[in-house]
């Protein structure tokens, strides 16, 4: 059965440095992936999703995740974090790809990043 | 604007009284999908759809129920609501077929069931 973990509930950074909020994976083919972010009273927002090819994947809001096939991983980071950053940041992983398919997807237990000046 | 709307935001009912969310998407998209947020446990899925009259059940179906006889909506149904099911609930569109299967989110409903 496929899984989403994301180990760490919180993640405290100051302004300016980088940040990396973890997740990990697992799928029994071959994982379509994704991060979204949550802002507060918001519905959920699509950052960047790796689908196949280049293992670097750049999104909005200067976000980029690596996907790491041996290590089964899907880390976001940001070189440089700011204040507005602060959310909460869900990792996805979705089960199937053909059409007729089932087209389940599992998100992970989230995790709040929280920037400070 | 391409959105995903949900109404009612905020409802608060007894247990037992049946209750619809409506959720209604201007994309054209084929897939929507209900899910239930709480805290420590992230989105659970409840229901799916693929297309028009073609649902099935997510990880957290029990007491819930849903229709999709048109494209743009999909609305939830709780027959008779218990105060297990006080949450966030939020449905979400993407278009299945491609490589775009990306979600786009509605604004949320929080219900509370006393």
């Amino acid at each position: 059965a496929q899984s989403v973990a994301q180990p760490e509930d919180q993640v405290n950074v100051a302004e300016g440095n980088p940040l990396t909020v973890k997740c990990t994976y697992s799928v029994s083919g071959n994982p379509y992936l994704f991060w979204y972010v949550q802002y507060p009273n918001r519905g959920l927002q699509f950052l960047l999703k790796y689908i196949t090819g280049d293992n670097l994947v750049k999104g909005s809001y200067g976000f980029e995740a690596e996907f790491n096939k041996s290590q089964t991983s899907f880390h976001l980071k940001k070189p440089s974090a700011l204040v507005s950053d602060s959310a909460l940041y869900f990792c996805a992983v979705r089960e199937g790809a053909g059409y007729s398919s089932a087209s389940k997807i599992i998100f992970g237990s989230g995790t709040r990043l929280s920037i400070r000046p | 604007e391409a959105q995903v709307t949900q109404n009612p935001r905020y409802l608060i009912t007894v247990t037992g009284k049946k209750l619809t969310v409506t959720c209604s998407q201007n994309m054209n998209h084929e897939y929507m999908s209900w899910y239930r947020q709480d805290p420590g446990l992230g989105l659970r899925q409840i229901y799916y759809s693929m297309n028009v009259e073609v649902t099935d059940k997510g990880d957290v179906p029990e007491g819930y129920k849903v229709s999709r006889k048109e494209k743009r909506n999909f609305p939830l149904i709780l027959e008779s609501p218990s105060p297990n099911q006080t949450s966030l609930y939020f449905c979400a569109s993407s278009a299945f077929q491609g490589p775009s299967y990306e979600q786009y989110f509605g604004p949320g409903t929080r219900l509370t069931v006393t």
